[in-house]
């Protein structure tokens, strides 16, 4: 069974820092394509970006709104994938999931969340 | 790519027949999902690749439609349906979310 968990939430000053962890259990993470999607309170859902899986080498994308401020990393040894938050806004205020993405063309895996409250 | 779901709100009865659009704002491929999520959970992937129906997923769920125009569509709905709805396309970057339909009861 495929299970993501998220941690790392919390309050922040506008401005400052913070890093997420998901930890993976269930499957091989560097098979896969894993994604970061947000969700404001009472809002919809937004994508943040993307890490791609080994075969593509890591590499990753990113929305607009977070380009440059946001940076995804991961640790396959460790079954974890990271977001590392910098310059954070009020309006990075969410629930964070992290998400699976399958190679059959579906995030069909997603974590609890984890809220991130940026306020002063 | 935006996409627009219509309508943002519906109220149905148990057993309706219940159909949500999503209008992307250029043609995508079949990258396209649909979502349900209820209050305080992670949503639950319902379609994918346009049409595809999730393993577990109840068989009156169904998704369709081409090009800019997509749709899903419950046949009857059921007491545990009511809930959002989103759409997301995988199709180019930025992966983007329709706005939501929120469906509840009648």
């Amino acid at each position: 069974e495929v299970q993501l968990v998220e941690s790392g939430g919390g309050l922040v000053q506008p401005g400052g820092s913070l890093s997420l962890s998901c930890a993976v259990s269930g499957i091989t993470l560097s098979d896969h394509h894993m994604d970061w999607v947000r969700q404001a309170p009472g809002k919809g859902l937004e994508w943040v970006g993307r890490s791609r899986n080994k075969a593509r080498s890591y590499t990753t994308e990113y929305a607009a709104s977070v380009k440059d401020r946001f940076t995804i990393s991961r640790d396959d040894s460790n079954n974890s994938l990271y977001l590392q938050m910098n310059s954070l806004k009020t309006e990075d205020t969410a629930v964070y999931y992290c998400v699976r993405y399958d190679s059959s063309g579906k995030d069909d895996c997603w974590g609890q969340g984890t809220l991130v409250t940026v306020s002063s | 790519i935006q996409l627009t779901q219509s309508p943002s709100f519906l109220s149905a009865s148990v057993g309706d027949r219940v159909t949500i659009t999503c209008r992307a704002s250029q043609g995508i491929t079949t990258y396209l999902a649909w979502y349900q999520q209820k209050p305080g959970k992670a949503p639950n992937l319902l379609v994918y690749r346009m049409s595809t129906l999730q393993s577990g997923v109840p068989s009156r769920f169904s998704g369709s439609g081409s090009g800019t125009e997509f749709t899903l569509t419950i046949s009857s709905l059921q007491p545990e349906d009511f809930a959002t709805y989103y759409c997301q396309q995988l199709d180019t970057y930025p992966l983007t979310f329709g706005g939501g339909t929120k469906v509840e009861i009648k």
